[in-house]
C-alpha cells in the first residue's frame, strides 16, 4: 500500500481555471507534510510545510491545506508558468529518521 | 545565497564501472540526504547524515552503494559494480537540522549502458 498518494496523475487547465490537487497519506504520525513544484531536468523547488490538521498556507495563487488523511494544493487563476509537477512528500515518525516520503506527483499543464 | 549543488550534473558510464557523485550543501546545514528518482516516480530516500555520520542508510538498495561526509559538509555517493537499473537522477538534499525542510539540489542524472 502506497504511504502518499497523489491525483490526479496529470491536470491540463486553461488559463485561469482554478482547481485543486490532492495528496493522501498514511502515516504513523505526522512530523510534517511537504509541497514541492519541479520543473523538467530540475530538483525539486520547496513550496510549503504543513504541521498539524487545519493549517493552511499560501504563496501567490497557492494555497495548501491539511487535514487528518490528505492535502490540498489549490491553485487560484493559474498562469502557464505554473506549469510543472507538484510533488507532495510526508516526514513519518514512524519511519524513523527525518526521510521524506514522496508521492508520485500531479503533472499540471496551463494553456494559455 | 548559494543553494545545494551537486557535480557532474550528467554521468554517463558502462555497466560494471565506479562512480563517484557529489553534492555540496547550504553552507551551515548540518542534515544532508541523498534521494533517487526514476522517471514518473517521486524521489526515493537512501541515505540521512547528521553532521560525518550516517544516521540512518536503510534507503540504500544493497552494498554497492556507499556514502560518506566525512567533514560533516560535502557527501559523496559511491556506486560500485554499476547496473543499468541504477539508471535515475540522483538528488541530494539539506537542512538547517533534522526535522526542518529540506532543499534540493538540481541532481545528477546517471545512465548506465
Amino acid at each position: 500500500e502506497d504511504q502518499v498518494t497523489q491525483s490526479p496523475e496529470a491536470l491540463r487547465l486553461q488559463e485561469g481555471e482554478s482547481s485543486s490537487l490532492n495528496c493522501s497519506y498514511t502515516v504513523s504520525g505526522l512530523r510534517g507534510l511537504f509541497w514541492y513544484r519541479q520543473d523538467p531536468g530540475k530538483g525539486p523547488e520547496f513550496l510549503f510545510t504543513l504541521y498539524s490538521a487545519g493549517e493552511e498556507k499560501e504563496k501567490e495563487r497557492l494555497k495548501a491545506t491539511l487535514t487528518k488523511k490528505e492535502s490540498f494544493l489549490h491553485i487560484t487563476a493559474p498562469k502557464p508558468e505554473d506549469s510543472a509537477t507538484y510533488l507532495c512528500a510526508v516526514d513519518d515518525s514512524g519511519a524513523g529518521s527525518y526521510q521524506l516520503t514522496f508521492g508520485k506527483g500531479t503533472k499540471l499543464s496551463v494553456i494559455p | 545565497g548559494a543553494g545545494v549543488s551537486q557535480t557532474p550534473s550528467n554521468k554517463v558510464t558502462e555497466k560494471g564501472k565506479y562512480v563517484e557523485l557529489r553534492c555540496d550543501p547550504i553552507s551551515g546545514h548540518t542534515a544532508l540526504y541523498w534521494y533517487r528518482q526514476s522517471l514518473g516516480q517521486g524521489p526515493e530516500f537512501l541515505i540521512y547524515f547528521q553532521g560525518t555520520g550516517a544516521a540512518d542508510d536503510s534507503g540504500l538498495p544493497n552494498d554497492r552503494f556507499f556514502a560518506v561526509r566525512p567533514e560533516g559538509s560535502v557527501s559523496t555517493l559511491k556506486i560500485q559494480r554499476t547496473e543499468r537499473g541504477d539508471s535515475a537522477v540522483y538528488l541530494c538534499a539539506s537542512s538547517k537540522q533534522g526535522l526542518e525542510t529540506q532543499y534540493f539540489g538540481p541532481g545528477t542524472r546517471l545512465l548506465v549502458l
